[in-house]
């Protein structure tokens, strides 16, 4: 089956670090993806790993290891805006014929002074 | 990267009657992503629309009640049949950038459902 793990919410304080993790099992594997959304707001795109490794990019990183079934997002030095959603996303290969995402169930960040 | 014209972007219908959604793409596209989500839930993949080809409907979802029509590689609408109150839910299109993996969203549907 497809399965997609997160935290459902994370508290965290302006100027912190925090790290969302995500677990994952699905029958395919072609990507994982990182998606911010604000309340009312659509997805937008934050990062795409499908090695294993690190991609940083600004105050935003995300982690992969893809025999661990493992991603983490790590953002930095965090302002009040960061407050929203964080869905992770894999990319479900079905030989190439459609690239589905299959989304988490999405964590929540409230960022407090 | 790709701008989505989503509409209408927010509706309150009766039940019982359908809603069509629309979404324009400025740039062709391959395939288009139809996602739901439901109110603090993370969202679901309804369909892939296709040029030129049926829709390919996700467990769960038949063509019977969401029917989709893709008559160019810009441009797909998203039908809601004999909605009831369930159907409430935000209902987003989906494509996959052109140079890059990522997908972008449209703003979205809201659809409440009296």
């Amino acid at each position: 089956g497809q399965n997609i793990d997160q935290p459902t919410e994370m508290t965290a304080t302006e100027g912190a670090i925090v790290q969302i993790n995500c677990t994952y099992q699905t029958s395919g594997f072609n990507g994982l993806f990182w998606y911010q959304q604000h309340a009312g707001e659509a997805p937008t795109f934050l990062s795409y790993n499908v090695l294993d490794g690190l991609e940083e990019k600004g105050r935003f990183s995300s982690f992969l290891s893809r025999s661990k079934g493992y991603s983490y997002l790590l953002l930095k030095e965090l302002q009040m805006k960061d407050s929203a959603s964080y869905l992770c996303a894999v990319r479900d290969d079905y030989g190439g014929a459609t690239n589905k995402l299959i989304f988490g169930t999405g964590t929540l960040l409230a960022v407090q002074p | 990267s790709a701008v989505i014209s989503q509409k209408p972007s927010r509706d309150i219908c009766q039940r019982g009657t359908s809603l069509t959604i629309q979404c324009q793409v400025d740039s062709q596209v391959t395939m288009m992503f139809w996602y739901r989500q439901q109110p603090g839930q993370s969202l679901t993949l309804i369909a892939t629309a296709n040029q030129g080809s049926e829709a390919t409907y996700e467990s769960g979802f038949v063509i019977d009640k969401f029917p989709i029509s893709r008559p160019n590689l810009t441009f797909s609408t998203l039908t809601v049949s004999n909605m009831s109150p369930e159907d409430s839910s935000i209902y987003l299109c989906s494509v996959e950038a052109v140079t890059g993996p990522e997908a972008f969203f449209g703003q979205g549907t809201r659809l409440t459902v009296v």
